[in-house]
């Protein structure tokens, strides 16, 4: 079972400012994942790494952008938050070809 | 466009059944197929993973893959009102499709 880590939990801010969420893992994997998901909905994968210095977008369009310096970190930015970015942003993470995704636990956004 | 469907419910059944979900995928070249759990507010977790045609049991769970007919199912035995939630089917070919869940309902 991956050990996989997102700060904060829970954020409230206004419209226009700036956000990074964070995302952590400790098992060395190599692929990372950002998602959104309203409640109740389906999963929208947003951007998605293969390795360091590599970052691709999903199928859903978004607003955000990530980097990846470092193996274990992903960080999702988004430049000027607005009320429509109000949803759970979930980070995953998996090794190797199986695909096995691990989820952490989610940052939940909220955008006044 | 790939996909993997599944009926969105929701699906009831009484405590003591068995629960029935089932998933069908449209990328022939999937070679993994995974169900994972959703609490409501909560992140999925990996129920089980199938990669060859038949059955794969772990406990109360039993995945099958049919690959000739491309689908996928889950059976939850002895049903509990703790196993309700959101089930998530997905394929992978090299990347994971998701489906869009099966709410299920335990009725104690």
């Amino acid at each position: 079972e991956a050990d996989i880590y997102q700060t904060p939990r829970y954020l409230v801010i206004g419209t226009g400012k700036k956000i990074t969420l964070e995302c952590s893992q400790t098992m060395g994997h190599d692929k990372m994942y950002w998602y959104q998901q309203d409640p109740g909905m389906e999963l929208h994968l947003i951007h998605y790494s293969y390795g360091v210095n590599s970052t691709e977008k999903g199928d859903l369009s978004s607003e955000s952008t990530v980097s990846r310096i470092r193996t274990e970190h992903f960080p999702l930015t988004l430049e000027s938050a607005r009320p429509s970015h109000t949803s759970q942003y979930l980070c995953a993470s998996s090794q190797g070809i199986t695909d096995t995704q691990y989820f952490g636990p989610g940052t939940r956004l909220t955008v006044l | 466009q790939k996909e993997v469907e599944q009926n969105s419910g929701p699906l009831s059944v009484p405590e003591g059944a068995i629960a029935s979900l089932n998933c069908t995928y449209s990328d022939r070249g999937s070679q993994s197929f995974f169900w994972y759990r959703q609490y409501s507010g909560k992140s999925p977790e990996l129920i089980m993973s199938i990669y060859s045609n038949g059955d794969k049991e772990d406990g109360r769970f039993t995945a099958q893959l049919n690959k000739a007919s491309q689908y996928v199912s889950l059976l939850i035995r002895d049903s509990q009102p703790s196993d309700s939630a959101t089930y998530l089917c997905a394929g992978s070919n090299y990347q994971l499709i998701w489906g869009a869940g099966t709410k299920l309902i335990i009725k104690p």
